[in-house]
């Protein structure tokens, strides 16, 4: 069975441009989450889908980020603009909507704004 | 407040010594208390998961927890560390009224040492 892809892996951008990370769930999970993890801390959940409508995103920064995900399978994040404090690393995860306290994560992309 | 507080930021071992990772929660109500861990360059796999069925919880490569609501605690051990162990450990917590949303703790870097 095939992971959580997400690509970039690492991305160096300056301060207030953009930047978009693309993930693409197990198949068939119904559940897609974005993180964020600052070094030294636990991830953060970002925002939460259910197919392709959004379930949770009140830690979501509307002001310079937005997620979709079209067709409810994959999704992309994006950061416009960005800025030093967003320095982290961007995981995706999907889950099965009847045990979603299993989470199954990417690799992650690690940005670092300059 | 509902919280959770992972004790260690790190801690080193010595291979086929026991392990010790601590975790407390703070909340109100028992919640759901689960073990991840992070190894370099690899995604967040769930290790082990209490859902108020046994108080003592066995996970993958021979971790475990005991979940002991009068302190608060969700403790991960292992009796013999393997090189291979050493990764991340975040302790997980879904509090009563929060949805299915994963609260992070911190995070434990567990160093094994030959």
């Amino acid at each position: 069975e095939a992971g959580v892809a997400q690509s970039p892996r690492y991305k160096i951008i300056e301060k207030r441009q953009s930047v978009a990370f693309w993930c693409n769930p197990i198949s068939g999970h119904a559940t897609l989450y974005w993180y964020q993890q600052i070094l030294g801390q636990g991830p953060k959940l970002l925002i939460q889908f259910q197919n392709n409508g959004v379930v949770d995103d009140s830690q979501l920064p509307k002001d310079r980020f937005s997620a979709e995900r079209l067709k409810g399978v994959d999704s992309t994040l994006k950061i416009q603009p960005a800025k030093l404090e967003d320095s982290a690393v961007y995981l995706c995860a999907s889950s099965t909507t009847t045990v979603s306290y299993e989470q199954y994560f990417g690799p992650g992309t690690r940005l670092t704004v300059t | 407040a509902q919280s959770v507080t992972q004790l260690d930021s790190h801690v080193s071992v010595s291979e086929g010594t026991p392990v010790l990772l601590r975790c407390n929660y703070s909340s109100s109500y028992s919640p759901s208390l689960f073990w991840y861990v992070q190894h370099p360059n690899k995604g967040l796999q769930l290790l082990l998961k209490y859902t108020s069925a046994a108080t003592l919880v066995k996970g993958i490569n021979g971790f475990e927890a005991e979940f002991k609501k009068s302190e608060t605690s969700f403790h991960l051990t292992k009796p013999s560390a393997h090189m291979s162990d050493a990764a991340e450990y975040f302790c997980v917590v879904i509090f009563t009224g929060g949805g299915n949303k994963l609260t992070f703790g911190t995070g434990t870097q567990l160093k094994v040492e030959l």
